[in-house]
């Protein structure tokens, strides 16, 4: 099966950089995605990485190490708004499976 | 407007009635995904389609049935609900293949509850 692990809580500034880890053991490894969730919402989709390196999506960038089974997912010039839950999931199955961590909650102070 | 939409959005029943929960997504995804999720756990996959009769198990298929008969649609069907089976449900959809990025598109979730 599957297992991630990533922290439960983070406290940050605003203004400030937060990185949220997420290490997985897996098998059939497809890819690293990442998903916001605010109190009371759904999820929605912030980044993608299948192969080794650094993705840059505004304030938002993830990273993938597949060779240490290890992502992050870092936030630049916090803001109030971005406090909620960040999810890791990994997909496998060709795709087809997502299994998510059980996230970590952000949250952002004046 | 892009989107999927869950109906119903609330929903109270008692252990062995049997219900259904509609999904339906209108932006022509070929993949659909049922996940529950519960405090403290995440979000767990129930059951996925990669197209129109093609379906298989996530995580967590126990006590759950899908069908796909048309692209758009994607009901979760829960035969005799069990207490056990109460928890916030989101469906979701993506392209297949995605284009690189897989990403995900969740309705608004049902939040059911089962005595």
């Amino acid at each position: 099966g599957q297992s991630l692990e990533q922290p439960s809580e983070v406290t940050a500034v605003e203004g400030a950089i937060v990185q949220i880890n997420c290490t997985y053991q897996t098998s059939g490894f497809y890819g690293l995605s990442w998903y916001q969730q605010h109190d009371g919402g759904a999820p929605t989709f912030l980044s993608y990485n299948a192969l080794d390196g650094l993705e840059e999506t505004g304030r938002f960038s993830s990273f993938l190490s597949r060779s240490d089974s290890y992502g992050y997912l870092l936030l630049q010039e916090l803001q109030m708004k971005d406090s909620a839950s960040y999810f890791c999931a990994v997909l496998t199955g060709g795709g087809n499976k997502l299994t998510f961590g059980t996230g970590t909650q952000l949250k952002v102070e004046l | 407007e892009a989107q999927v939409t869950q109906n119903p959005r609330y929903l109270i029943t008692v252990t062995g009635k049997k219900l259904t929960v509609t999904c339906s997504q209108n932006m022509n995804h070929e993949y659909m995904s049922w996940y529950r999720q519960d405090p403290g756990l995440g979000l767990r996959q129930i059951y996925y389609s990669m197209n129109v009769e093609v379906t298989d198990k996530g995580d967590v298929p126990e006590g759950y049935k899908v069908s796909r008969k048309e692209k758009r649609n994607f009901p979760l069907i829960l035969e005799s609900p069990s207490p056990n089976q109460t928890s916030l449900y989101f469906c979701a959809s993506s392209l297949f293949p995605s284009g690189g990025t897989h990403e995900q598109y969740f309705g608004p979730g049902t939040r059911l509850t089962v005595t």
